[in-house]
């Protein structure tokens, strides 16, 4: 089965910096979403990129797509405090939005 | 934008009792909707997929004894971990999806801890 899987190491990085994670996956997908998650709080729905779909933008943030490396990178634009959370990323297993979910950024970012 | 609720926020129970945890859908109807489990740290993992008036489906691995799902209405879903034991501690969320959505949106979850 595919799933979403995230570099494995936490970012640190100061406020105003930009943030940059990578996520791969294995099996062809629909499409890739992003979520963030506060500390012990529910997910919420950041951006989603469709297969046919190269680059994305939302506000500060930037999701690219490489189907041909199976990856996707999720770039936060001039950090903020508040940016602070838990950043998965998910594939949709086999085309009817059964998420699977990858291991996690951590990210902090310091005021 | 699309809310989804869960009751309770969080529970501590004793071993061998039984726990129900409600999804509801505030203000869209969910024709689909979703149950993860999370441990500390980790991601979540997918255990069953709940619809509207029929049986849930259940990933591999999870127990469909064990975790009853019922979806009877479209604004709200009901998982019920049986004979709770500690292992079964962890953080639970719903997600909840409309008709022809892409767009899984997300409870606030629930931690249960058995002791």
């Amino acid at each position: 089965s595919q799933q979403g899987e995230e570099d494995p190491q936490a970012l640190s990085i100061q406020e105003g910096e930009n943030a940059t994670m990578n996520c791969s996956y294995k099996t062809s997908i629909n499409n890739l979403q992003w979520y963030r998650q506060n500390s012990g709080r529910g997910l919420v729905h950041l951006i989603l990129i469709r297969s046919n779909e190269r680059e994305k933008h939302s506000g500060r943030l930037r999701v690219t797509l490489d189907t041909s490396k199976k990856s996707s990178s999720l770039l936060i634009t001039a950090s903020r405090a508040a940016d602070t959370a838990s950043y998965f990323c998910a594939t949709d297993l086999y085309g009817n939005n059964r998420l699977a979910f990858g291991k996690g950024n951590q990210v902090v970012v310091i005021p | 934008g699309a809310v989804v609720s869960q009751h309770p926020s969080r529970v501590i129970c004793k071993s061998g009792t039984s726990v129900k945890i409600e999804c509801r859908s505030l203000d869209f109807q969910a024709t689909t909707m979703f149950w993860y489990r999370q441990f500390p740290k980790q991601s979540l993992m997918l255990m069953a997929t709940s619809n509207e008036g029929s049986k849930a489906t259940y990933e591999q691995g999870v127990e469909k004894d064990k975790f009853l799902i019922n979806h009877a209405s479209l604004t709200l879903s009901t998982l019920t971990v049986t004979s709770a034991h500690p292992e079964d501690s962890s953080f639970y969320i719903c997600s909840a999806v409309g008709l022809l959505q892409e767009t899984q949106y997300f409870g606030p979850g629930t931690r249960l801890l058995v002791l």
